[in-house]
């Protein structure tokens, strides 16, 4: 069975502090993107990681893909109110243009 | 620009009923095309890919089918709804293993 596993499920954190989600898996991807999603509305994309080791950052964002391409991270740095949202990871399959998603962490900043 | 249609928005329907949500792509040629169904506030659960016109990849046992009649046509069917068929369900186009792009959804609830 192919599974993304996120955790954690649900965040909540006070307007300035720092958290990191993760996403594990037992298999191997050639890419790995991370998506935010508000209620009703389709998930957008934030970035897209492919190289085993790989950190991307995005303004107060830190995304890191694992050496072995099975897992990522994603940190924040002071989040803030307007960070509030379902945080989704996703894996490419090598040779496959099917992507599966994460279970989501759903993260709510109190002003 | 590239720009994706879902409709409708939101959809009652009894037990048993019929059921059709289309999908269209505008402004690019040969997309991916995907269904996604995602329970409240969790993941999303890869329902159907298409990497062409007729071809099919089915991920989940259920009772629901797709069709790809066009290029950028994607539509999702069940002949027999069941009360397990709620949900909010997403499409989405990719170019090769490229970012998904999502519609606005269709939220679906069965009575």
């Amino acid at each position: 069975t192919q599974l993304l596993e996120q955790s954690p499920q649900f965040l909540s954190i006070q307007e300035g502090e720092n958290l990191t989600v993760y996403c594990n898996s037992s298999s191997v991807f050639s890419s790995l993107q991370w998506y935010r999603q508000e209620p009703g509305e389709g998930p957008v994309l934030l970035v897209t990681v492919v190289t085993g080791g790989e950190v991307k950052k995005l303004k107060r964002l830190t995304f890191q893909f694992g050496d072995a391409r099975k897992d990522s991270s994603l940190h924040i740095t002071a989040a803030q109110p307007g960070d509030t949202g379902l945080y989704l990871c996703a894996g490419a399959f090598v040779s496959s243009y099917k992507l599966i998603f994460g279970s989501g962490t759903r993260l709510l900043v109190r002003p | 620009s590239q720009t994706i249609h879902q409709w409708p928005a939101t959809l009652v329907q009894p037990v048993g009923s019929p059921l059709s949500l289309e999908c269209t792509v505008e402004g690019t040629s040969n997309p991916n095309l995907y269904w996604y169904r995602q329970a409240a506030g969790r993941g999303l659960q890869l329902l159907f890919y298409s990497v062409g016109i007729g071809q099919i990849s089915s991920e989940v046992p259920q009772n629901l089918s797709a069709s790809r009649p066009q290029d950028r046509q994607f539509i999702l069917s069940s002949k027999k709804l069941l009360l397990s068929d709620s949900g909010f369900y997403l499409c989405a186009w990719s170019l090769g293993q490229g970012p998904l792009h999502f519609g606005n959804g269709t939220r679906l609830t069965v009575t």
